[in-house]
């Protein structure tokens, strides 16, 4: 499968836990996406990384939210102390710069209890 | 700040007519607008990406329209089938390649009633 993967695709934490989200994005793809998606909401922008440098990131992340994507290759999110307000479905996407459609993986859903 | 309008409502259509979805915006026009097609439980999928300086965009049963003027995009889905059931996404893209990534809109439930 070549699409974009993350993993996992499903967490539960208790409030107040740190979680980290995982992305591998189409191999040949140098853009890659943060979003967040709560029932009944369209998609809402985070972050977005070109290569490994993070160039630009959503007021929605908070500085308990981080992104990394070293050697430009998968990346990972990671919120800290989790809250009940972070339960969403987080989404990351791929693209190449001269297309500017983005390719969605299957999502992680965080529940925060 | 942007505002971006799809149906609210689900919308019920026949198997075999067309279905029309309506993207509104305010503010000023994407360089391209996108729309993308998602299922329960499943990320969103690329569909169609039209310009602002494209009137029209076609790709099998599928057709967008773009109008500046108005800040409207249709999208057409002709001779529909269950299959198309499905939440379609309204995406605006401002600086015309992904560089600040999407302003989605809430979607369109479509369902195909056979």
């Amino acid at each position: 499968d070549t699409g974009v993967s993350q993993d996992p695709r499903h967490k539960i934490t208790k409030r107040g836990q740190n979680v980290t989200f995982r992305c591998d994005p189409i191999s040949e793809h140098n853009r890659l996406y943060w979003y967040r998606q709560t029932l009944g909401q369209g998609p809402e922008f985070l972050t977005y990384f070109q290569n490994e440098a993070q160039l630009e990131k959503s007021r929605l992340l908070s500085d308990r939210f981080s992104a990394e994507r070293p050697k430009g290759s998968f990346s990972t999110l990671e919120i800290q102390r989790t809250e009940q307000g972070d339960s969403a479905m987080y989404l990351c996407a791929s693209s190449l710069v001269i297309t500017g459609n983005e390719y969605f993986g299957p999502g992680t859903r965080l529940t925060v209890t | 700040s942007q505002k971006i309008e799809q149906n609210s409502e689900a919308l019920n259509i026949q198997e075999g007519k067309t279905a029309t979805l309506t993207c509104n915006y305010t503010n000023y026009s994407p360089a391209y607008l996108q729309w993308y097609r998602q299922d329960p439980g499943r990320g969103p999928v690329f569909l169609l990406l039209i310009r602002e300086n494209e009137k029209e965009k076609r790709k099998e049963r599928l057709k967008v329209t773009f109008d500046t003027t108005l800040k409207q995009s249709l999208f057409h889905i002709t001779a529909s089938q269950p299959a198309d059931s499905a939440t379609y996404l309204c995406a605006l893209d401002y600086s015309g390649g992904g560089a600040d990534g999407l302003t989605f809109g809430k979607g369109t439930h479509l369902i195909i009633q056979p």
